[in-house]
């Protein structure tokens, strides 16, 4: 099993829509959670971070956490084309070290 | 202006040849990472330090080595033994250990 589990799309939705992106992870004892987003060819961009279980706002984007289900997502509403890209999910669990995903692709159509 | 700075964007290395990729940050975060990223793949964690003078293997630390001689800096040698370098390099910071993380621009190396 892998350390971050994330669904490598490409998730397509049309403008104005709600994004949805899912990642699990399987170490129980990770306390911090990340969503990157990353455009081709460029560095990562952290966009949300959470620490605790519920729901987390900062303005179009909300992270939801619920570690009984080891589970994290992230909501873009209202996407626009700008938000296509690629969205990585990062956990730092026990061991210190920060595990990514291996990325959604998002693709927002006109 | 704070931030992280990785050099050089473009690397060219021969078959046999160790090269070495710079990171430097000032934004005074004790962890530093070195991840690689392959084409249409995740980061893949090769080395991380929590501190000054230590630091730990990642999930793929073979054919490569770092060093942690100052809190700013955070160096990676691509030796001759890593069979398949040719790939995205990123380094990124973070404050401490469970908080967020910061990248570089990346280094891209091409085996030539």
């Amino acid at each position: 099993q892998k350390e971050v589990e994330q669904n490598s799309g490409p998730l397509s939705v049309p403008e104005g829509a709600i994004a949805s992106l899912n990642c699990t992870y399987s170490d129980r004892g990770s306390q911090s959670f990340f969503w990157y987003r990353q455009y081709s060819g460029k560095s990562p961009e952290l966009i949300m971070s959470i620490y605790s279980n519920g729901d987390k706002e900062d303005g179009r984007f909300t992270a939801q956490l619920n570690k009984a289900s080891q589970y994290v997502s992230l909501l873009i509403r209202d996407s626009q084309p700008s938000d296509s890209a690629t969205y990585l999910c990062a956990v730092d669990g026990t061991a210190s070290k920060l595990t990514f995903g291996t990325g959604t692709r998002l693709q927002v159509t006109l | 202006d704070g931030g992280i700075t990785q050099s050089p964007k473009y690397l060219f290395r021969k078959e046999g040849q160790n090269v070495t990729l710079s990171c430097e940050q000032n934004l005074n975060h004790d962890a530093m990472y070195w991840y690689r990223q392959d084409p249409g793949q995740g980061l893949r964690l090769i080395y991380y330090s929590q501190i000054v003078n230590d630091f730990q293997k990642g999930d793929i630390a073979e054919g490569y080595s770092v060093s942690r001689e100052k809190k700013e800096s955070f160096p990676l040698t691509v030796t001759s033994a890593q069979k398949n370098p040719t790939a995205f390099y990123l380094c990124a910071s973070s404050l401490g250990i469970n908080t967020e993380a910061f990248f570089g621009q990346g280094t891209r190396l091409t085996v030539v």
